[in-house]
């Protein structure tokens, strides 16, 4: 029972266009959601996050948006690079009485980005 | 560089073995995570300390233990290996504030592989 949906495995983007990512979840408890970025032989990187009182959160290059009704969120990423390549996971929690709740990871998307 | 390590990097071992991998926090940091991802898969969740407690389990059985020391760095400790234990474990450190939302920040991983 996956709670946290990634459908595409693999994206091919070309370099200065955009890169979506998509993440659908079946929790609706699910409060705060994270993309995290993963680079081979390293650890996953956070790069992003959201709360669920919000429906988009910006930083540079990246852009998430939430759609709770859908339970669904997207990944942007204007404009792609061939740095971004790597594996990116779509990950969800939610806050209980003593903190946020461990993450549940979707499987990933690995996005290629093509010079 | 998110400020947290992992040792070993690489680990082999022989089914039945006891094996201990270890985890150094990020700075200030008060809660630690671990995190197993097998290939082709998310992390998934094996437990978290806080404050030197055990403050959540997954669906992992006992043979899985770990420890939180007073400088926040930690251990994971898997007895009686089996072959399905091969994979990477991740350790995530994050401070947890009272009504706040936690990021996870991921060590390199240490890669398991058992024969």
């Amino acid at each position: 029972d996956q709670q946290v949906k990634q459908n595409s495995p693999s994206l091919s983007v070309q370099e200065g266009r955009i890169s979506i990512l998509n993440c659908d979840y079946t929790n609706s408890m699910f409060d705060y959601f994270l993309w995290y970025k993963k680079y081979p032989a390293e650890g996953p990187t956070f790069l992003i996050s959201i709360s669920s009182i919000k429906d988009k959160n910006e930083d540079g290059r990246f852009t998430v948006f939430l759609n709770k009704s859908a339970k669904h969120l997207s990944l942007h990423i204007v404009p792609s690079q061939p740095g971004d390549s790597a594996v990116y996971f779509c990950a969800a929690s939610l806050y209980g009485n003593s903190g946020n709740t461990p993450l549940v990871f979707g499987k990933g998307t690995r996005l290629s980005v093509i010079a | 560089e998110t400020g947290v390590t992992q040792s070993p990097t690489h680990l082999i071992k022989t089914r039945g073995q006891q094996v201990t991998l270890r985890c150094s926090s990020q700075s200030g940091h008060n809660t630690v995570s671990w995190y197993q991802q097998a290939l082709g898969q998310g992390p998934q969740f094996i437990f978290q300390y806080y404050r030197e407690e055990e403050n959540g389990r997954g669906n992992f059985p006992p043979r899985f233990s770990g420890l939180q020391f007073p400088n926040y760095s930690s251990e994971l400790n898997v007895n009686a290996l089996e072959l399905d234990d091969s994979a990477l474990y991740l350790c995530a450190s994050s401070l947890v504030r009272a009504g706040g939302r936690e990021t996870q920040y991921f060590g390199p991983g240490t890669r398991l592989l058992v024969l």
